[in-house]
Formats: structure tokens, C-alpha cells, sequence
């Protein structure tokens, strides 16, 4: 199984609405990823946890709060957001070790596309 | 600070031929590792091919081969036989080998689009 799961595939929120994004995997793997895409754009690198603990935020606004409940799913909780938060989310696991041989390649998920009105 | 660059916007191709897709990067590390992801309008990001620095042969999966030149800095992407559904965006990436070995660094990506 080398699936990693996004829900919920669309999300379409207002300005001041709660809500969250989950990922799940079951590959055992022990990093977990939040990337950002804007249209045409790669993706953008937010937040990384390493054995559940936060190992990389890269100065994402707190309206974004990353999750790790567990060692199979991450969370990113959204409130308040901008109209130009609207984009794909992409969450993604692969193996917390260094990254010189093959099998260290992150796995994505289908994404989130949100969309902020 | 790594960097990734692809230079093709984006790129044609004809079904049944092969078309190469260029990466270059650029690093002060000896060790590191490359990545390439294709990511069709559906948004998922597939992860195709993985060469290491340290790895003396270029790598192969299926109708994907990576073109690595260590001493150019390059490791451009062929794909063989294209086929319609190879139509997407095509990402080339690193995995930064220093500090954190879990950050990927992704290149601007290449469209590529497959004629029949």
C-alpha cells in the first residue's frame, strides 16, 4: 500500500469558518508533509513532522495550525483564512531517513483543493 | 542554498516517440538525492524516478530513464514511447541533504503535452 489519503478532496470555506484537512498513511512511514500549490506553480513546502514532532514550519501564518495526532495521520487545522490562501494542498510521507538511496522518496496524496470566498 | 531549474515551460511531443525533460540543479553538497514527480491535472504528485549522487549507474523504471551528469550538475527525465496519459506537469526535485534530509526543493516544472 503506498497510498497516502486527503480529505476532503474540495473544500470551499468563508473567511470566517473553522475547518480541517486530514491525511492519512500506512506505509509506516515517520515524516509527514504540508505543501501548498498555487496554479502553475510547484509546490510549496509548509510544515514537517518527524516522529510526530514538528521538525520544519516555514514561517507559515498561524491561521495555518499543523497536527500530528499519530503516526499515521496529520491534520492542518484552517481558520480565518484569505481569499489568497485559495490552493492545492498536498500532504505527503516518506521514510525519516537520510536521503541518499531509493525508497527515501516522498508519497503524495490526491490533494485538498480549497477555495476561500 | 539548492536550486532546481527547468528550463522548458513546456514541451511536445508526439505519441510513440521519447521526448527528455532538463533539470539542472545546483548544491555544495557531495551527497543529495533526485527526484522527478508527474502531476496530471488531477493534482496528485507521482513519484517516477529517484537517482542518488553516489549512485554510478543512471536510473531506470520502465519507459522512464534518468540522463544523469554528475559533473554538469544535470539529470534530465526521458521517457520512451510516450503515450497520450503522459500528457501533465513534470516536476524535477532535490532532497536537501544538510540540516533537514526532509525538505524536497522542487524545480518550476514542465508541461509536457503528448499529440496523437
Amino acid at each position: 500500500d503506498t497510498e497516502v489519503t486527503q480529505t476532503p478532496k474540495h473544500l470551499v470555506m468563508g473567511m470566517t469558518n473553522k475547518k480541517s484537512l486530514k491525511c492519512e498513511q500506512h506505509m509506516g512511514h515517520r515524516a509527514m508533509y504540508w505543501y501548498k500549490q498555487k496554479a502553475k506553480k510547484p509546490p510549496e513546502l509548509m510544515f514537517v513532522y518527524s516522529y510526530e514532532k514538528l521538525s520544519i514550519n516555514e514561517s507559515v501564518p498561524s491561521r495555518f495550525s499543523p497536527e500530528c495526532p499519530n503516526s499515521s495521520l496529520l491534520n492542518l487545522h484552517l481558520h480565518a483564512l484569505q481569499p489568497e490562501d485559495s490552493a492545492l494542498y498536498l500532504c505527503a510521507s516518506s521514510p525519516a531517513t537520510t536521503g541518499r538511496r531509493p525508497g527515501t522518496e516522498a508519497f503524495f496524496g490526491q490533494g485538498t483543493r480549497l477555495t476561500v470566498v | 542554498a539548492q536550486k532546481i531549474t527547468q528550463t522548458q515551460p513546456g514541451m511536445f511531443v508526439q505519441e510513440k516517440e521519447a521526448v527528455t525533460l532538463d533539470c539542472t540543479y545546483d548544491t555544495s553538497d557531495q551527497s543529495y538525492g533526485l527526484f522527478w514527480y508527474k502531476q496530471p491535472s488531477s493534482g496528485e504528485m507521482i513519484f517516477l524516478i529517484y537517482q542518488g549522487s553516489y549512485d554510478e549507474q543512471n536510473a531506470t523504471e520502465g519507459r522512464y530513464s534518468l540522463n544523469f551528469q554528475k559533473a554538469r550538475k544535470s539529470a534530465n527525465l526521458v521517457i520512451s514511447a510516450s503515450q497520450l496519459g503522459d500528457s501533465a506537469m513534470y516536476f524535477c526535485a532535490m532532497r536537501d541533504p544538510g540540516g533537514s534530509n526532509y525538505k524536497l526543493t522542487f524545480g518550476k516544472g514542465t508541461l509536457l503535452t503528448v499529440n496523437p
